[in-house]
């Protein structure tokens, strides 16, 4: 079955830096577009990012442009998330999330906690 | 990149109907028929229950159905049952110049009284 795995996750300082990791099975990876979507404290769902199943074409929402950067390792099924400049409203769960058609998100990590603080 | 517009919450009693609306613009769900709608219990990761606007995934009940008119989608619970209560966020494809994204709505949640 479809598992979807993050890790990665933990506190920072403002202006700190983290790297996320999503290791995935139970589906053709390489041919799969990925994502990252944040739901921050007592707020609603984010999308943040997508990278393209061949890797080499990602988009951002705005608010993390130049500061996240999206990557994939299609030998090891793992779609990474590098997070620089944390600010306090970073601080949230990050979901790594299966692409599937059109804003479908077809199948969901179980979360991994992001701490900005101060 | 605004999120899309739900209202905060919805309720109704059991086996009565609920229905969530989601307002974009023509750069969003207007423009495409690519709308998609989760379900998240407290503590767990959203659950994809329609996509593409109308069409449900396997095993998701059919009392769930969706629909969309112009810059707004809505999603329909029928029958309503204990276990529907949750939250409830949708999502549209966002094309912009060239760029592949996405937006998500505002969220619902829907209390069965």
């Amino acid at each position: 079955q479809v598992q979807l795995v993050e890790s990665g996750g933990g506190v920072v300082q403002t202006g700190g830096s983290l790297r996320l990791s999503c290791a995935a099975s139970g589906f053709s990876f390489s041919r799969s577009h990925m994502h990252w979507v944040r739901q921050t404290p007592g707020k609603g769902l984010e999308w943040v990012a997508i990278i393209w199943n061949d890797g080499r074409t990602d988009f951002y929402v705005d608010s993390v442009k130049g500061r996240f950067t999206i990557s994939r390792d299609n030998s090891k099924n793992t779609v990474h998330l590098q997070m620089n400049s944390l600010r306090g409203e970073d601080t949230g769960v990050y979901y790594c999330a299966k692409d599937a058609y059109h804003a479908t998100f077809d199948y969901w990590g179980q979360g991994t906690l992001v701490t900005v603080s101060s | 990149q605004s999120a899309l517009t739900q209202p905060p919450s919805a309720s109704g009693s059991p086996g009565q109907s609920v229905t969530i609306s989601c307002t974009g613009t023509s750069s969003d769900v207007g423009g495409y028929n690519y709308v998609s709608w989760y379900q998240q219990h407290p503590g767990k990761a959203p659950k994809l229950m329609i996509y593409e606007v109308s069409k449900r995934p396997s095993g998701v009940p059919d009392r769930f159905s969706g629909s969309k008119s112009g810059n707004t989608a809505s999603l329909t619970v029928s029958g309503l049952q204990a276990e529907d209560e949750a939250d409830y966020y949708c999502c549209s494809y966002a094309a912009s110049d060239g760029a592949d994204l996405r937006v998500f709505g505002t969220g619902t949640k829907v209390t069965v009284l």
